[in-house]
């Protein structure tokens, strides 16, 4: 069964330090993997996505992502970290055997402190 | 470019009403939108898709008779939360894909925080 974990409910980091939010997946094809950001009282905003080619893969507001198929992982990543990137992050995946649906992970609340 | 809104923004209503939230794709044609309920520091739940001129496709769980969904134009969709009670309160959020790729990314309305007194 496919599914998307993302084993932080919280991450803390301090402005101007690198932050990584964790995910790592499981499906049965190949995955097609997907990042979003959500702010208090808004929709999500898709920052980046994986669907074949380079591992690393850059996105919006200075985020990048690596997708490692050994470890089946896709954490997002940031050189330095913004106050005003404190947010709720979603990572979610399709596979091409499964194709009709994305499958969400439970959120990861990160905060940036100043 | 790829804008959605979702509209109202917030509803409190009395138990028993009936809500409808619209979806609009703003400056492009959505062939297929998704409806979302998401409960507080949880994940996203989909509740159904939407296909335009066709019937909705349910989650499993998702009452069709609750959940009024209609999707009538390329730009629109509704979600229609039927006799709610306070049990229906809950954030719902609205998504558009641009074209029929798969693997294009969901674009998302701000959401609909929806209160049943």
């Amino acid at each position: 069964a496919q599914s998307v974990a993302q084993p932080e409910d919280q991450v803390n980091v301090a402005e101007g330090n690198p932050l990584t939010v964790k995910c790592t997946y499981s499906v049965s094809g190949n995955p097609y993997l997907f990042w979003y950001v959500q702010y208090p009282n808004r929709g999500l905003q898709f920052l980046l996505k994986y669907i074949t080619g380079d591992n690393l893969v850059k996105g919006s507001y200075g985020f990048e992502a690596e997708f490692n198929k050994s470890q089946t992982s896709f954490h997002l990543k940031k050189p330095s970290a913004l106050v005003s990137d404190s947010a709720l992050y979603f990572c979610a995946v399709r596979d091409d055997m499964n194709n009709r649906k994305l499958i969400w992970g439970l959120g990861t609340s990160l905060a940036v402190n100043p | 470019g790829a804008v959605v809104s979702q509209h109202p923004s917030r509803v409190i209503c009395k138990s028993g009403t009936s809500v409808k939230i619209e979806c609009r794709s703003l400056d492009f044609q959505a062939t297929t939108m998704f409806w979302y309920r998401q409960f507080p520091k949880q994940s996203l739940m989909l509740m159904a898709t939407s296909n335009e001129g066709s019937k909705a496709t349910y989650e499993q769980g998702v009452e069709k008779d609750k959940f009024l969904i209609n999707h009538a134009s390329l730009t629109l969709s509704t979600l229609t939360v039927t006799s709610a009670h306070p049990e229906d309160s809950s954030f719902y959020i609205c998504s558009a894909r641009v074209g029929t790729d798969l693997n294009q990314p969901q674009h998302f309305g701000d959401g609909t925080r929806l209160s049943i007194l």
